[in-house]
C-alpha cells in the first residue's frame, strides 16, 4: 500500500501552546488529505478534508480557528492546533488519497499521541 | 441518518479458525466500503474495498462479502492467526475518494 508519514508520533506540551503535526505522502500525490480525532476505545471522527491549495472542508462542530489546517503541496498537510488544553488532548490521524497509485484509496499515517498538560 | 455501525463489539476466536466480522449500514446511497485494521496505538491499515456493484471480493486471506438488501458488509478471515488480533473498522463512502464514514469497530482477539 502507499505509504503516510505523520510526524511527532507523540508530543506533550503545556496547556496554551499551540502544536504542528505533519503529514506526508511519501510515494504519491496526495489530492485530498482528511484529518481524524480518536479518542480511547472509539472509532475516527472526522475532523476535516483537505485539498492541496484550497481552504479545508470542516465537520460540523470542529473550530477552524482552533485546528489550523494547511495543504500547500501535493505530498503535505499540517494540522496546528491552536493553544491546546487538555480537554484537545487525543490521538489525531491523518489520510490521504490520491488518483493515480493509491486509487483513491485513503491510507492512513500511524497518528499522533497530543497530551496537553 | 447516516451511520454505520458493527453487531459485535468484540470477537475471539482460536488461532487457525476463520473470522467473521459484521458491519451495518444505514445508507443505501453509499457505494464504496473499505475495512481497516488498526493495531493499538497506530493508524489504520487499509485491507480490502468492495464497490456497491459488487457483492463479493477477496484477497489474501480475506473476503468481504456485501449485502445492498439488507445493507450489510461482513469480513472474513480465514485461518486466523495471532496476527490479526487489532480492531477492525468498516467505512462507507458516496464515492471512492470521498469522505469515510467509520463504524464503531470490533475487536478481534485470536487465542493460541
Amino acid at each position: 500500500g502507499a505509504v503516510v508519514s505523520q510526524h511527532p508520533s507523540r508530543v506533550i506540551c503545556k496547556s496554551g501552546t499551540s502544536v504542528k503535526i505533519e503529514c506526508r505522502s511519501l510515494d504519491f500525490q496526495a489530492t485530498t488529505m482528511f484529518w481524524y480525532r480518536q479518542f480511547p476505545k472509539k472509532s475516527l471522527m472526522l475532523m476535516a478534508t483537505s485539498n492541496e491549495g484550497s481552504k479545508a472542508t470542516y465537520e460540523q462542530g470542529v473550530e477552524k480557528d482552533k485546528f489550523l489546517i494547511n495543504h500547500a503541496s501535493l505530498t503535505l498537510s499540517t494540522l496546528t492546533v491552536t493553544s491546546a488544553h487538555p480537554e484537545d488532548s487525543s490521538f489525531y490521524i491523518c489520510s490521504a488519497s490520491g488518483q493515480t497509485r493509491a486509487k483513491n484509496i485513503q491510507y492512513f499515517g500511524a497518528g499522533t499521541r497530543l497530551s496537553v498538560l | 441518518g447516516e451511520s454505520v455501525g458493527l453487531h459485535l463489539p468484540t470477537l475471539s476466536v482460536q488461532e487457525g479458525d476463520n473470522s467473521i466480522i459484521n458491519c451495518a449500514y444505514s445508507n443505501s446511497a453509499s457505494d464504496y466500503f473499505i475495512w481497516y485494521k488498526q493495531e493499538s496505538g497506530k493508524g489504520p491499515q487499509f485491507i480490502i474495498d468492495i464497490r456497491s456493484n459488487m457483492d463479493k471480493r477477496q484477497g489474501q486471506r480475506v473476503t468481504v462479502l456485501l449485502n445492498k438488501t439488507v445493507k450489510h458488509l461482513s469480513l472474513q478471515i480465514a485461518a486466523t492467526q495471532p496476527g490479526d488480533s487489532a480492531v477492525y473498522f468498516c467505512a462507507e463512502a458516496y464515492n471512492q475518494g470521498g469522505k469515510l464514514i467509520f463504524g464503531q469497530g470490533t475487536e478481534l482477539s485470536v487465542k493460541p
